[in-house]
């Protein structure tokens, strides 16, 4: 089942925070985020891992709630290349792929 | 390293052509994956595989066939064009889920259907 993220869309100045969240209804084995420019590739951020670790990538962080399945993407200090859409993947205990989330369009403003 | 590469970058069928899309990796990746992405949604699991010779379908497999002879290739077989399979297609491959890599994604196929 397709976890679901939130919020779908936000709106940010350059250098305010952002948080996007993915939720999943299954047990999960790892989230994976991806960003994703219009007309390119997904672009891999990171993977968090079941134990609820966070973890950091320059200004771009990420945590795992292992107990709600939950998983959030933090972002500090936004800048302009920021902007995209952002997906989680959330891989089930016991599955070999990933299923994406609907996704979360950040435009970041000068 | 050219990594995941997909052809063609674009192409336009008529309803009821056939045609197979490519994708090769060169990172002796065991998984490899397609996908489809509608305008303004997620990727949608069409098939994967998990190495030579076992594939296994995914969210959206209807309309479309896949084999898997080799580690490199994994091509996808759309068989009777249809409106609903205009899209674009991402190819991605990684190691095996214990290694905790991500998943590389080509730079896409995007089809029309007219």
């Amino acid at each position: 089942q397709q976890p679901v993220q939130s919020p779908q869309a936000v709106i940010l100045r350059e250098g305010e925070d952002a948080v996007i969240n993915c939720s999943s209804s299954k047990a999960l084995y790892s989230v994976h985020w991806y960003r994703q420019k219009h007309g390119e590739a997904p672009v891999f951020l990171m993977i968090l891992l079941k134990g609820g670790e966070q973890k950091g990538h320059e200004k771009i962080s990420a945590s795992f709630n292992e107990k709600k399945q939950q998983s959030s993407l933090y972002l500090t200090a936004s800048q302009l290349s920021y902007s995209g859409t952002y997906f989680c993947g959330t891989e089930p205990q016991g599955a070999q792929k990933l299923v994406f989330g609907q996704g979360t369009r950040l435009t970041i403003n000068p | 390293n050219a990594g995941v590469t997909q052809t063609p970058k674009f192409r336009i069928l008529k309803i009821g052509q056939s045609m197979t899309l490519q994708c090769a990796q060169d990172m002796n990746h065991n998984y490899m994956y397609w996908y489809r992405q509608d305008p303004g949604m997620g990727l949608k699991l069409i098939y994967y595989s998990v190495g030579a010779g076992i594939t296994d379908k995914g969210e959206v497999p209807n309309g479309y066939n896949v084999s898997r002879s080799t580690t490199e290739d994994f091509p996808l077989r759309l068989e009777l064009a249809a409106p609903s399979q205009t899209s674009v297609y991402f190819c991605a491959s990684s190691t095996p889920r214990s290694s905790n890599q991500p998943q590389h994604f080509g730079d896409g196929t995007r089809l029309s259907i007219l």
